[in-house]
């Protein structure tokens, strides 16, 4: 079955950086688009970024663009999300997702997320 | 920015009813619609997506329906389950791919 497992999250320092892995199996990892949505405590969800299956193409929102990078490896079968530069509103609960074959949305398949705080 | 409001942000309904939950989009996003379904603790679940088509392994009583800039989700008898936040999200052309700010559904 489709699992999705978020790992590398934890209390950093305001402008720190960290980096989120998420290992997934039960698919064909290089077959789908993959995305990072962040959940702030007791907030909404936030649509973060995507990649394409090749890594070559990402979209970012602006909130988060010019500080964190999205990519790839196919042959680990790993997501990653590099995160500079942190500001206390960045902490958030961070979740990878899978879309639908052939889509880049919706997000059909979640991890159980990894929990970002930033703070000194 | 597309910006997707959900109303009401409460919605109080007793098991067993029809619950309503409203989403618009700033300007037209076609079909290109998502619902997501997340209870405490866990991760949001994909319910139904091109506004009308309900994911695999969602249940009959959730249906979605709609286009352009108005979008309702319904679910027709409310079990214990259901009871949850729901979000929708639109995905229509380029990002950022904005989520509405959640409808609360509780137990009146």
């Amino acid at each position: 079955q489709v699992q999705l497992v978020e790992s590398g999250g934890g209390l950093v320092k305001p402008g720190g950086s960290l980096r989120l892995s998420c290992a997934a199996s039960g698919f064909t990892f290089s077959d789908y688009y993959m995305s990072w949505i962040r959940q702030a405590p007791g907030k909404g969800l936030e649509w973060l970024s995507y990649v394409s299956t090749s890594g070559s193409y990402t979209n970012y929102a602006d909130s988060v663009k010019g500080r964190f990078t999205i990519s790839r490896d196919n042959a680990e079968n790993s997501l990653y999300l590099q995160m500079n530069n942190l500001r206390a509103e960045d902490t958030a609960v961070y979740y990878c997702a899978r879309p639908i074959r052939g889509l880049i949305l919706p997000h059909l398949d979640w991890g159980q997320g990894t929990l970002v705080t930033v703070s000194s | 920015e597309i910006v997707m409001t959900q109303s009401p942000a409460t919605l109080s309904v007793s098991p067993g009813e029809r619950a309503t939950l409203s989403c618009r989009a700033s300007q037209s996003v076609n079909s290109n619609l998502a619902w997501y379904q997340q209870k405490p603790g866990q991760a949001p679940r994909l319910l139904i997506y091109d506004a009308s088509t309900r994911a695999t392994g969602i249940p009959a009583r959730f249906s979605g329906s709609g286009s352009g800039t108005e979008f309702t989700l319904t679910i027709s008898s409310l079990q214990p389950e259901d009871f949850a936040v729901y979000y929708c999200q639109h995905s229509h052309n380029w990002p950022p791919y904005t989520f509405g700010q959640g409808t609360k559904l509780e137990i009146k």
